[in-house]
């Protein structure tokens, strides 16, 4: 099955700096890529995806880029701010079935 | 768009007891999945519905545990009995399963005494 690494598993960073979070998966088959943000006590909630014929893809002060060959795939926040400290999940499906998840990273924003 | 509805939204109980949680999904949506997480072990799915059929429920922990979705805008994830090491915070989600796509609803935070 679908195995999903993502690093670091904690993340500091001062307020304004950019943050990186990357994930690697095994299976070349896997064409869906999303990205949660799962604040204390919330839910996870989708902020950005990309799918396997898209190499990059911009939302405002978020990305996610995918490397299809090397199989992996990164999300980068620019500017960061205090609200956007959270933990965040990457995950991986292919053709609509199940997403299996990374462990998280646990980002911390100070202002 | 109401988003997908849990309740009860907190749950107390002891242990020997009935738990059921309930779920509404995103109207429309034809995949649902319930969750539970943990500090220890992290987001685990649990069970996949596809058109209201289970598809994969490897992620059930033991008998204990049984799902149903009776139909398109319900289901239930039944504990019995309940022990104290299913304490967690038990999430479902829907989406199209074409797209892949899940929206998480609010969660059920449950306490087995």
């Amino acid at each position: 099955g679908e195995n999903v690494e993502q690093h670091p598993s904690t993340l500091s960073v001062q307020e304004g700096d950019s943050a990186v979070i990357k994930c690697t998966y095994s299976d070349s088959a896997s064409n869906y890529f999303p990205w949660y943000k799962q604040e204390l006590g919330k839910r996870p909630q989708l902020i950005i995806d990309i799918r396997s014929n898209v190499g990059e893809k911009k939302d405002q002060r978020i990305a996610v880029t995918l490397n299809k060959t090397a199989k992996h795939f990164s999300l980068h926040i620019t500017e960061t701010q205090p609200e956007d400290s959270a933990v965040y999940f990457c995950a991986a499906s292919k053709g609509g079935s199940t997403l299996t998840f990374g462990k998280g990273t646990m980002l911390l924003v100070s202002p | 768009d109401a988003g997908v509805i849990q309740s009860p939204r907190h749950e107390v109980t002891e242990m020997g007891q009935e738990v059921t949680l309930r779920c509404k999904p995103i109207s429309g949506h034809n995949s649902l999945f319930w969750y539970r997480q943990t500090m220890m072990r992290g987001l685990e799915l649990l069970i996949y519905f596809n058109n209201n059929v289970p598809i994969d429920d490897s992620g059930m922990p033991e008998d204990r545990f049984s799902a149903k979705m009776p139909n398109a805008s319900f289901s239930t994830l039944k504990i019995q009995p309940s022990e104290p090491r299913d304490s967690a915070v038990y999430f479902c989600a829907s989406g199209l399963a074409v797209l892949g796509e899940q929206f998480f609803g609010p969660g059920t935070r449950l306490t087995v005494l």
